[in-house]
């Protein structure tokens, strides 16, 4: 069985301000990892995603995440925020024989001025 | 423009009766998925379909139908037997499902409230 956790449900930060949302999964084999991204009521929309290869993933909107597998993790960073990152964001995981997209329970970034 | 629909975006139902949500995808997908989203709980999976005439249950079916005729539909109804049917309910859809690597496409959402 795989799962993930998202470590922090709320993160708040200034705008300008860098951003490290964390996010842990454990699956007994390879897997593939998505970061989606949440506005107010609407659905979700892909930031990035690992399949293999370096493990710094460039994403839209300003985003990277870098893939750990030693410590299982895939963290998305942004160097420089602004208030329209405010939304909630989601990591997934895919691996196995099982075609199941795992998701967290999400991140909260909310970006203040 | 390609994508996928979800109709209505607010729907209000009586306790007792049975709602159907429409999810309508032009992308060509054989995929499809329905999730449930909770505050603080991330997505749960309802059901999935590969293709058309086929689904199967996923993690919290109970209380949920569906029906896939078309591989553009994929309707789901929440009936009177699921115990707390308020929630926002997302469909999603991908190129197939055997490939772990696709990604998932979503649409706008439907928000459900039981008064």
């Amino acid at each position: 069985a795989q799962s993930v956790t998202q470590l922090d449900s709320q993160v708040p930060v200034f705008e300008e301000a860098p951003v490290e949302l964390r996010c842990n999964y454990s699956s007994s084999v390879s897997v593939y990892l998505f970061w989606y991204v949440q506005y107010p009521n609407q659905g979700l929309q892909l930031l990035l995603k690992y399949l293999s290869g370096s493990t710094l993933v460039k994403g839209i909107n300003g985003f990277e995440a870098e893939f750990n597998k030693s410590q299982t993790s895939f963290h998305l960073r942004k160097p420089s925020v602004h208030i329209s990152d405010t939304a909630e964001y989601f990591c997934a995981v895919s691996g196995g024989s099982n075609y199941k997209l795992t998701f967290g329970k999400g991140t909260l970034l909310t970006v203040n001025p | 423009d390609g994508g996928i629909t979800q109709s209505p975006k607010y729907l209000f139902r009586k306790e007792g009766q049975n709602v159907t949500l429409s999810c309508e995808q032009n992308l060509n997908h054989d995929a499809m998925y329905w999730y449930r989203q909770d505050p603080g709980q991330g997505l749960r999976l309802i059901y999935y379909s590969q293709i058309v005439n086929d689904f199967q249950k996923g993690d919290i079916a109970e209380g949920y139908s569906v029906s896939r005729e078309k591989k553009e539909s994929f309707p789901l109804t929440v009936t009177s037997a699921q115990k707390n049917p308020t929630a926002f309910y997302l469909c999603a859809s991908s190129i197939d499902r055997i490939d772990r690597a696709n990604e998932q496409f979503f649409g706008p959402g439907t928000r459900l409230t039981v008064l």
